[in-house]
């Protein structure tokens, strides 16, 4: 099942607070999970991303946490701003031949940060 | 510099015409990708070209070809177009086996009238 499974389809969170978006997959197969970042108008921009033998990675503010066992991963924005409001994608890859890897996206979720 | 550019940035076109999408990458990547995003955001690959060849062809109508006369360009041609096929087309491209990591263009907006 080429599927990633994100959740809410929508967010909306004060200045400062914590923001929370969930994926899920089923296809054992997946070996890396990025998360990609979209500005209206713009095309998605990788922010941050794991291997499945790791629980969690963080970059700054950005935060991935990854349960292989419940084949489910998750980004946590620490202290958010205003300028964090944008669509976030969870995806996940796989090798698909002759050297390459298909990336399969999430649905989006469409943060919105306000002071 | 921009690293990967597509043209037009908007298109608007009745059914039936037959257009054509134009993405360079200034990169050095050898894999290159067409993504179609809907009106809800969701994001679906069409096809992966790694050093000029078809890797990808995932279940699009064969109206939509692409061609990749080099391993920096990668146009996408679309005949008889059908109003279902207004949507923004992001081309993207990646080193090989960089599983993780596409650098996209900023999209083409199609609308079909």
């Amino acid at each position: 099942q080429q599927q990633v499974k994100q959740s809410p389809q929508s967010l909306i969170v004060q200045k400062g607070g914590i923001s929370i978006i969930n994926c899920a997959y089923e296809n054992t197969a997946f070996d890396y999970f990025p998360w990609y970042q979209q500005f209206p108008g713009k095309g998605p921009a990788l922010l941050i991303a794991i291997r499945p033998d790791v629980s969690e990675k963080k970059e700054g503010r950005f935060t991935i946490s990854f349960n292989k066992s419940a084949k489910q991963f998750s980004l946590h924005i620490m202290d958010s701003q205003p300028g964090d409001s944008a669509t976030y994608f969870c995806a996940a890859t796989a090798y698909s031949g002759a050297g390459s890897y298909q990336l399969t996206f999430g649905k989006g979720t469409k943060l919105s940060v306000i002071p | 510099d921009t690293a990967v550019s597509q043209t037009p940035k908007y298109l608007v076109t009745q059914m039936g015409n037959d257009k054509s999408i134009k993405c360079e990458q200034n990169l050095g990547h050898d894999t290159m990708y067409w993504y179609k995003q809907d009106s809800k955001k969701f994001l679906k690959i069409m096809f992966s070209y790694n050093n000029k060849e078809l890797i990808i062809n995932e279940t699009v109508p064969n109206r939509f070809s692409p061609k990749s006369p080099d391993k920096a360009h990668l146009n996408l041609h679309i005949n008889s177009l059908e109003l279902g096929d207004s949507a923004v087309y992001f081309c993207a491209s990646s080193l090989q086996g960089a599983r993780e990591k596409l650098f996209f263009g900023s999209g083409t907006q199609l609308s079909v009238l």
